[in-house]
């Protein structure tokens, strides 16, 4: 398996600002990745962060809204800019292991008001 | 594109019966299966796969899980069932295995696991 570890585990934040959530994990990784899961919905792949390149978005997903830094193999951030009500979520990171067998943090609650 | 449909929004089971899980997949190349499970206030944890090989895959916590090519289908099963297993439930496709692009995972909309005594 994997240790991931996220911060902060949840905050409340007021429209207009942003927040920077931290990922790390306990050893090396190739990617990660940032998934939003919506109130009562599914999860949702938003960026592949890649160390040393651009992170990938998905359809839907733009750098400007999700800046992602992933400075070394065991950390990378992910920002929620210039947040608004509908960005409420739990925001988790991941990594995939050996095996093809992908773990998860335990997420970050945000809520926007 | 690559799609998961869990045709369930809840499943209730009594302790100590038979549960099922039911999830459906569409890919274009050979499917990789995952199963998830997310307690209250918990992270996503594993349970299990299928990559190749044996169509009855087994997990943790006594889950197993069959993969049918033709039905396109991979269903969670447990013989007997436990209040504790009382969870969320998700089934995740991607394409390919490892590393790169092919490691991105569609979920489907999850599954309520209700156990009651």
């Amino acid at each position: 398996s994997a240790v991931i570890s996220q911060k902060p585990s949840r905050d409340i934040c007021q429209r207009g600002t942003s927040l920077t959530i931290q990922c790390q994990v306990d050893s090396q990784v190739t990617m990660m990745f940032w998934y939003r899961q919506q109130p009562g919905q599914s999860l949702t792949l938003i960026a592949t962060a890649n160390q040393g390149s651009e992170a990938t978005y998905e359809s839907g997903f733009v750098i400007d809204k999700f800046p992602i830094s992933r400075p070394n193999l065991t950390f990378s951030t992910l920002t929620v800019s210039n947040m608004s009500p509908e960005d409420s979520s739990i925001y988790l990171c991941s990594v995939v292991r050996r095996n093809y067998e992908q773990y998860f943090g335990p997420g970050t609650r945000l809520t926007v008001t | 594109a690559q799609s998961v449909a869990q045709p369930e929004d809840q499943v209730n089971v009594a302790e100590g019966n038979p549960l099922t899980v039911k999830c459906t997949y569409s890919v274009s190349g050979n499917p990789y299966l995952f199963w998830y499970v997310q307690y209250p206030n918990r992270g996503l944890q594993f349970l299990l796969k299928y990559i190749t090989g044996d169509n009855l895959v087994k997990g943790s916590y006594g889950f197993e899980a069959e993969f049918n090519k033709s039905q396109t289908s991979f269903h969670l099963k447990k013989p007997s069932a436990l209040v504790s297993d009382s969870a969320l439930y998700f089934c995740a496709v991607s394409t390919t295995g490892g590393t790169g692009t092919a490691s991105k995972l569609t979920f489907g909309t999850g599954t309520r696991l209700q156990v009651t005594l």
